[in-house]
């Protein structure tokens, strides 16, 4: 594939419960960022990789969630103890360097719609 | 820490209206600025940007936005809408000399009536 893969697409789940979610960025795409897209709030910054960098987490919202990019690869974003606040559209991103050395624009995936009940 | 500040939230226009589309920004240092458009059931994508050189900049589809650097904006315009312009368009801002981290604003949607 050659876009921005994640998964699962949509997610519903209780309120109290665990979610899991999943990027698959471009091949070779060194930097990796998570958005959070709900109605009235825009596009909201979560996390951001870049290579072997310490991430940048000055957007996540509370200490339920966490993320983790394993062999600058694949990242995933955990939400623990789901509220109903967190239903939205979760949006990885990734490019091909930073936008220092720009000549890469962002690559957005599909999201994963998370409803919470 | 850099933020965006997108005015307006809808922007109802008639086809072959001119539109403008406002984004202000706020930064202590310098800035890498774009505008990202989102189609009714599609994801993000690129639609302009502005990292040195020439103010004015455009896209291939008649979009064009300008770097004003006293006023801390980067206003989105085209003289001649079309319907497949509908969309959701956002505004983003990142620091020079930082990780790169890309800051959005709340997007505004246009919508193209007939």
């Amino acid at each position: 594939g050659a876009g921005v893969s994640q998964s699962p697409s949509n997610k519903v789940t209780e309120k109290g419960k665990d979610v899991e979610l999943r990027c698959d960025p471009i091949s070779g795409h060194t930097a990796l960022y998570w958005y959070r897209q709900s109605l009235g709030q825009g596009l909201e910054f979560l996390i951001y990789f870049q290579g072997n960098s310490a991430p940048d987490k000055s957007g996540l919202p509370s200490d339920r969630f966490s993320a983790e990019r394993t062999g600058g690869s694949v990242s995933t974003l955990t939400i623990q103890r789901t509220q109903q606040e967190d239903s939205a559209v979760y949006l990885c991103a990734s490019s091909l360097g930073t936008l220092l050395s720009y000549n890469s624009p962002l690559h957005f995936g599909n999201g994963t719609r998370l409803t919470v009940t | 820490a850099q933020s965006v500040t997108q005015l307006d939230s809808q922007v109802p226009v008639f086809e072959e209206a001119p539109v403008e589309l406002r984004c202000n920004y706020s930064s202590s240092v310098s800035v890498y600025l774009f505008w990202y458009v989102q189609y009714p059931n599609q994801g993000l994508q690129l639609l302009l940007k502005y990292l040195s050189g020439s103010t004015l900049v455009e896209s291939i589809n008649g979009f064009e936005a300008e770097f004003n650097k006293s006023q801390t904006s980067f206003h989105l315009r085209k003289p001649s809408v079309h319907i497949s312009d509908t969309a959701e368009y956002f505004c983003a801002v990142s620091e020079v000399g930082s990780q790169g981290n890309l800051i959005f604003g709340k997007g505004t949607k246009l919508s193209v009536k007939p």
